[in-house]
């Protein structure tokens, strides 16, 4: 079956650095790529998407790049703050109203 | 701004016990989740209902069942937990129709099966 890989486990960085969380899928149909973050004992909520229509998308300090050749898309976190300190989840579906298929989290840490 | 309710927030009971947790959604959303969070914070979907019809059914254990009311509410029953039963079970919702699936979860339940 599709599986998403996030690949660090736990990435930590100075404040005001970028920080870069990589996640990479198998189904080649897969079009639908949003991106969720956990604080410490918080439930999850939404912070970006991106659609294989398009290969960049910003909003904010938030990027996301999408590399359909190479099966790839990335969270990019720029002058990182305090409150970016979260798990951030990577997921797929091959269109935007069809189950979601996880990654397994990356534990972002912002060092001051 | 909290549109997602699960309750209990805590519940620990024995290994056999039956157990039952509510979630309720107040965002007019026509589908809802549970999700299973373990100890190393991986997700795992369990159930999702739209519009009161199980779309998606994991392999889940018996012991677990959804039970709808409404489009508003999906409750999750255990009818006899298990130890590795003991996880953080979210609940979500989302508008299937929409041009963006987004999810919002519930702060979720965290089990504790001694």
């Amino acid at each position: 079956g599709e599986k998403v890989e996030q690949h660090e486990s736990t990435l930590s960085v100075r404040e005001g650095d970028s920080a870069v969380i990589n996640c990479t899928y198998t189904d080649t149909a897969s079009s639908y790529f949003p991106w969720y973050k956990q604080e410490a004992g918080k439930s999850l909520h939404f912070v970006i998407d991106i659609r294989s229509n398009v290969d960049r998308k910003q909003s904010q300090r938030l990027i996301v790049l999408l590399d359909k050749k190479a099966k790839r898309f990335s969270l990019h976190i720029t002058a990182t703050q305090p409150e970016d300190s979260a798990i951030y989840f990577c997921a797929a579906s091959i269109r935007s109203n069809y189950q979601l298929i996880w990654g397994s989290g990356t534990k972002l840490i912002i060092k001051p | 701004e909290t549109a997602v309710f699960q309750t209990p927030n805590y519940h620990v009971t024995q290994v056999g016990n039956e157990v039952s947790f509510n979630c309720k959604q107040t965002l007019g959303h026509d589908t809802m989740y549970w999700y299973k969070q373990d100890s190393k914070k991986l997700l795992k979907i369990m159930f999702s209902y739209n519009n009161k019809q199980l779309i998606v059914n994991e392999t889940v254990p018996r012991r677990f069942s959804p039970q709808s009311s409404d489009k508003a509410h999906l409750n999750l029953r255990i009818k006899s937990v298990e130890p590795e039963d003991s996880a953080v079970y979210l609940c979500a919702s989302s508008s299937w129709g929409s041009s963006q699936n987004t999810l919002y979860f519930g702060a979720g339940t965290r089990l504790s099966v001694l």
